[in-house]
């Protein structure tokens, strides 16, 4: 079956735009995480959604947010872009979510803010 | 809050058998998972240590130690495509996010 998939693969937008990255889960898959990954700070929870409904969020202002559609897919928004935004955002699927379960990872959008 | 450090970079050459170590600061979580990630691709899963002792996939082993808050991935017969970076990680109980270790780029030397 077809793996997670996320786009666009890159981008590039200038300070103070928004940007909205879209993942579609593994079909059956209810369960979306979101990381951010930078060199220097490895990969970071953004947040996590299942049916349509965030259970946790990291610890990222409110510049970031997401939402998922009730067939699974989920989009994040970056609004008001800064240079520290530039980063490699991954999204994983899941059944169910959770720690004890296997998540599957897109390839990622690189985002470039200049 | 919840931490879990890896050593930055280790090597080792081709055959032989690599340890990677993750220290962990948590209470209460499911279990340790490995990932591994070649450059400019996504984050695979390696193994899931749900209890304490080691598990074995093929030429991976993952072993975690609840006691010690520690665990390893021991990677045998090592080949060139094994250079990548690998990742520990874990759930806290009762959250469904993952915290991810600092990261461990291994290099695989002819």
């Amino acid at each position: 079956k077809a793996g997670v998939t996320q786009t666009p693969r890159y981008l590039i937008k200038t300070r103070g735009q928004q940007v909205t990255l879209s993942c579609s889960p593994i079909s059956g898959h209810r369960s979306v995480s979101w990381y951010q990954q930078t060199p220097g700070q490895g990969l970071q929870f953004l947040f996590e959604y299942f049916s349509e409904t965030q259970r946790n969020k990291g610890n990222f202002p409110g510049r970031f947010s997401g939402r998922q559609f009730s067939n699974s897919r989920s989009e994040m928004n970056v609004s008001t872009l800064e240079l520290g935004d530039s980063a490699l955002y991954l999204c994983a699927s899941s059944p169910l979510g959770g720690g004890n379960t296997e998540a599957f990872f897109g390839q990622g959008t690189r985002l470039t803010v200049v | 809050g919840q931490s879990l450090e890896q050593p930055s970079e280790v090597t080792a050459v081709e055959g032989a058998i690599v340890q990677i170590n993750c220290t962990y600061q948590t209470s209460g979580f499911y279990g340790l998972s490995w990932y591994q990630q070649h450059d400019g691709g996504a984050p695979t899963f390696l193994s899931y240590n749900a209890l304490d002792g080691l598990e074995e996939t093929g030429r991976f082993s993952s072993f975690l130690s609840r006691s010690d808050s520690y665990g390893y991935l021991l990677l045998q017969e090592l080949q060139m495509k094994d250079s990548a970076s690998y990742f520990c990680a874990l759930s806290t109980s009762g959250t469904y996010k993952y915290i991810f270790g600092t990261g461990t780029r291994l290099k695989v030397l002819a």
